[in-house]
């Protein structure tokens, strides 16, 4: 089992769908969470982190459910820009850095 | 430009030459990551630095991959007698002491022919 599952996707929304994403991990020593978006051929940029008590940012919300070990990211009024693969990101206790394999979305007019 | 850069950004080599990539962190930044990604997939981790301790090591890496940080700034990341299997995006990412982001620089695209 890989330590931080994903559904590829690829997730074909409208624009002004609301979209979600969700993300299992496998050690429940896990401390810290993060969605990265990484668009086609750049490196990945930080999204948002994730917070147990769940957090927003503007059209995005993270939530964290520890008990069922996985975190979710939700897209709210997509927007064509939005278009990209996220990656979910968990950090174990010692100063390895897991990233899932990425779910791709695209968003079309 | 202040972000992480690495050099150099493609590299074409043949079977069983070394190679050797350097990564130049944001200042200030003492954490210091290298991944590999390969298409369709996310970076797999290869090793941290904290300054210019390498405090982490994947068991995944063979010992023809080493990795250098001797002043706690720049890194190296050297692979020995490549394979084709080794052709890969290398991706460098440094980060601020007890922070959870990290930055990542443009990658490094090996081609091992």
């Amino acid at each position: 089992r890989k330590e931080v599952e994903q559904d590829p996707g690829p997730f074909n929304v409208p624009e002004g769908a609301t979209v979600a994403f969700n993300c299992t991990y496998s050690n429940s020593a896990s401390q810290s969470f993060f969605w990265y978006r990484q668009d086609c051929r750049k490196e990945p940029k930080l999204l948002m982190s994730v917070y147990s008590s769940g957090n927003e940012d503007g059209r995005f919300t993270a939530q964290l459910n520890r008990a069922s070990q996985y975190i979710s990211l939700l897209i709210r009024d997509s927007k064509l820009s939005d278009s990209a693969t996220y990656l979910c990101v968990v950090h174990t206790g010692g100063f390895k850095t897991i990233f899932g394999a990425g779910t791709r979305l695209f968003v079309k007019a | 430009d202040t972000g992480v850069s690495q050099n150099p950004r493609h590299k074409i080599t043949k079977r069983g030459q070394n190679v050797t990539f350097r990564c130049d962190p944001i200042s200030e930044h003492n954490r210091l990551y290298w991944y590999r990604q390969t298409l369709g997939q996310g970076p797999e981790f290869l090793t941290y630095f904290q300054n210019e301790a390498q405090l982490e090591k994947s068991r995944l890496l063979s010992d023809r991959f080493s990795a250098e940080r001797p002043k706690g700034s720049f890194s190296t990341l050297e692979i020995q007698r490549t394979e084709q299997g080794d052709s890969a995006m290398y991706l460098c990412a440094t980060g601020l002491a007890g922070g959870g982001e990290q930055f990542f620089g443009p990658g490094t695209r090996l081609t091992v022919l």
